[in-house]
């Protein structure tokens, strides 16, 4: 079974740090790029990052770019996410996905599985 | 690239037919796909590629379209399909969602 286990939300002050993790299993994860994806309280869904199964491609939103920075360890099955300079805007639950493509044809890329999320709140 | 829905919110009845549309802002041919969220859970992808349904979905859902106007179909609501619906674009690298259609009971 696919199982996807983020940790490390927690509550930070504005301009502090956090790292992210997520426990991949159940799939050979150094085959397969992956992918943060965040949800602010009440809000929609919000892309974060993208980093291939190399480590050779690394995508950020413009809202993030400079301040997180996506890393892997396909030793040990495991996404990452360092977060710098966390602003009130940051606040949200964050979630691991796997980056799926389809078989045949073109290739689109999409979130097959996700993980539960975990939650960051940004707050002095 | 913008990912507009509508409508925002929608309510229907069982056994509904139910449509929720998605425009991108240019053409993105068919990197759109679709999901849905239930409260406190994570979403999950219900079709792929526009119009490909992912495995273990109910038929009941499909999806049409390509280049800037996309929909998802609901044929048949069932009590278990009131959540809320996104679109989402993979056609940039820079990945962008729809603000999301929720589906109430009425």
């Amino acid at each position: 079974e696919v199982q996807l286990v983020e940790s490390g939300g927690g509550l930070v002050q504005p301009g502090g740090s956090l790292r992210l993790s997520c426990a991949a299993s159940g799939f050979i994860f150094s085959t397969y790029s992956m992918n943060w994806v965040r949800q602010a309280p009440g809000k929609g869904l919000e892309w974060v990052s993208y980093i291939s199964s190399s480590s050779d491609t690394k995508n950020y939103a413009d809202s993030v770019k400079g301040r997180f920075t996506i890393s892997r360890d396909n030793a040990k099955n495991s996404l990452f996410l360092q977060m710098n300079s966390l602003r009130a805007e940051d606040t949200a639950v964050y979630y691991c996905a796997r980056d799926d493509n389809t078989a045949s044809g073109v290739v689109v890329s999409y979130f097959g599985p996700w993980g539960q999320g975990t939650l960051v709140t940004v707050s002095s | 690239i913008q990912m507009t829905q509508s409508p925002p919110s929608l309510s229907a009845s069982v056994g509904d037919r139910v449509t929720i549309t998605c425009r991108a802002s240019q053409s993105i041919s068919s990197y759109l796909n679709w999901y849905q969220q239930k409260p406190g859970k994570a979403p999950k992808v219900l079709i792929f590629a526009a119009s490909s349904l992912q495995s273990g979905v109910p038929s009941r859902f499909s999806g049409s379209g390509s280049g800037t106007d996309f929909t998802l179909t609901i044929s048949s609501l069932q009590p278990e399909d009131f959540a809320t619906y996104y679109c989402q674009q993979s056609f940039s690298t820079l990945i962008t969602f729809g603000q999301g259609t929720r589906l109430e009971i009425k």
